[in-house]
């Protein structure tokens, strides 16, 4: 899997949008990326995944590059329940067979009131 | 998206005890699940891959006489602390893929006195 970089942490006012970026230059061509956060004491949440379109559910929207080196994840409206650590992970998912995810250090988001 | 769940939330046991730990996917088969393992402020270890009807495949440095996993149906997979020993107190997560996107547990937390 290729490998990714992301800031350590970021702070973001409550009620306004929250951008957490990740770089992976390294991405081949049938790796997809992938979001997951983990809330204080709980297990790893699964927000969203794409592979080179733009991509949007209910939770979140993530935008990815023309060039695919680099994505961001967008939370549209932030709460204080969405203080979390988020781990950008790339992989590829079908043909992955029993490989688990890696998950790096994530970027601590705090959302402030 | 699928649900799994683990059961116990938490315990505490004491020094020289064997725990059992049970991770069930809810609303969908999984012939393979993942247990991880996470320290205060560190990000998820896998620990070992669990594979229906055969040995599970631990991650180096794993001792699996410690660390017993059973996966004796589609949607249950056990992992049991043999001689608990408080370095052995975690946070514990399995987690079972689904179309691609892997899902994870709630998490134990395991504190041997």
């Amino acid at each position: 899997d290729a490998k990714t970089t992301q800031p350590t942490s970021m702070d973001c006012a409550e009620g306004r949008a929250a951008n957490l970026p990740c770089n992976h230059s390294t991405i081949s061509g049938n790796e997809y990326v992938y979001w997951y956060r983990q809330i204080h004491s709980q297990g790893p949440q699964y927000i969203i995944h794409g592979l080179k379109n733009n991509e949007t559910n209910e939770m979140a929207s993530l935008i990815i590059t023309e060039d695919r080196k680099s994505s961001t994840l967008i939370l549209p409206h932030a709460t204080l329940r969405d203080t979390a650590v988020y781990y950008c992970i790339v992989r590829v998912p079908h043909n992955s067979g029993n490989t688990p995810l890696v998950f790096g250090k994530g970027t601590r988001l705090s959302v402030i009131a | 998206g699928a649900v799994v769940s683990q059961h116990p939330s938490w315990v505490i046991c004491k020094s020289g005890t064997s725990v059992k730990i049970e991770c069930r996917s809810l609303d969908f088969q999984a012939t393979t699940m993942f247990w991880y393992r996470q320290f205060p402020k560190k990000s998820l270890m896998l620990m070992a891959t669990s594979n229906e009807g055969s040995k599970a495949t631990y991650e180096q440095g794993v001792e699996k006489d410690k660390f017993l996993i059973n996966h004796a149906s589609l949607t249950l997979s056990t992992l049991t602390v043999t001689s608990a020993h408080p370095e052995d107190s975690s946070f514990y997560i399995c987690s079972a893929r689904q179309r691609g996107v892997q899902y994870f547990g709630p998490g134990t937390r395991l504190t041997v006195l």
